[in-house]
């Protein structure tokens, strides 16, 4: 059964302080993988992505890392900002049947304290 | 800002009504993709629609029914409304059905009493 399963649930932290975030997944086909961020009541937005060939991608002070091997994924947030503070999603993408197929992590939810 | 739409932002039914809800796409974006996502859940697929037919559907039963038209908006309706169907409803439009870059609407979040 294709899953992706995230941890922790949630998460609260300093502002200023570093995170990181897990993501396990069991996907296949495997096409790439996301991290969302998605403030309360919004939509997500897409963060960084990451194909089986790459092994992490930077977008500003979120850094993800992927391991296809172990189907594993992080990400790593530094010097919080009281605007980090939202669900992280981890979604992993499979072509199949004629469209591409998202799972989705139910989420990590980030509180960055002042 | 992704260029989605959706309305209405809020919604209040009861249980064994009906409802619609209304996506429009990005400029240029002729795929839709719906999903659901309850209270501290990931969004579910529920359907995709693709050039106005149905290109892939997830487990939601017969009563989830769309449309899409030819200006590539889209319509998600519910019949027979339950109390789980309280959730934020999502759209996202992406240019082609095979790609995985999805832009995401804010949502409608549909409260069933």
């Amino acid at each position: 059964k294709n899953q992706v399963e995230q941890s922790p649930q949630s998460l609260i932290i300093l502002e200023g302080k570093n995170c990181t975030l897990q993501c396990n997944y069991t996907v296949s086909p495997f096409s790439n993988l996301r991290w969302y961020k998605q403030d309360t009541g919004r939509g997500p937005v897409s963060l960084t992505i990451m194909t089986f060939s790459e092994n992490t991608k930077s977008n500003g002070r979120y850094t993800a890392t992927l391991d296809a091997d172990t189907k594993q994924s992080s990400l790593h947030i530094t010097a919080s900002q009281l605007s980090d503070s939202a669900s992280y999603i981890c979604v992993v993408s499979g072509y199949s049947g004629g469209y591409n197929k998202l799972i989705f992590g139910a989420g990590t939810r980030l509180a960055v304290h002042p | 800002e992704t260029g989605v739409t959706q309305s209405p932002t809020h919604l209040i039914k009861t249980r064994g009504q009906q409802v619609t809800l209304r996506c429009s796409s990005q400029s240029g974006h002729n795929t839709v993709s719906w999903y659901q996502q309850a209270l501290g859940q990931g969004p579910q697929f529920i359907f995709q629609y693709y050039r106005e037919e149905e290109n892939g559907r997830g487990n939601f039963p017969p009563r989830f029914s769309g449309l899409q038209f030819p200006n590539y908006s889209s319509e998600l309706n519910v019949n027979a409304l339950e109390l789980d169907d309280s959730a934020l409803y999502l759209c996202a439009s992406s240019s082609t059905p095979d790609t995985d870059t999805q832009y995401f609407g804010p949502g409608t979040r549909l409260t069933v009493l």
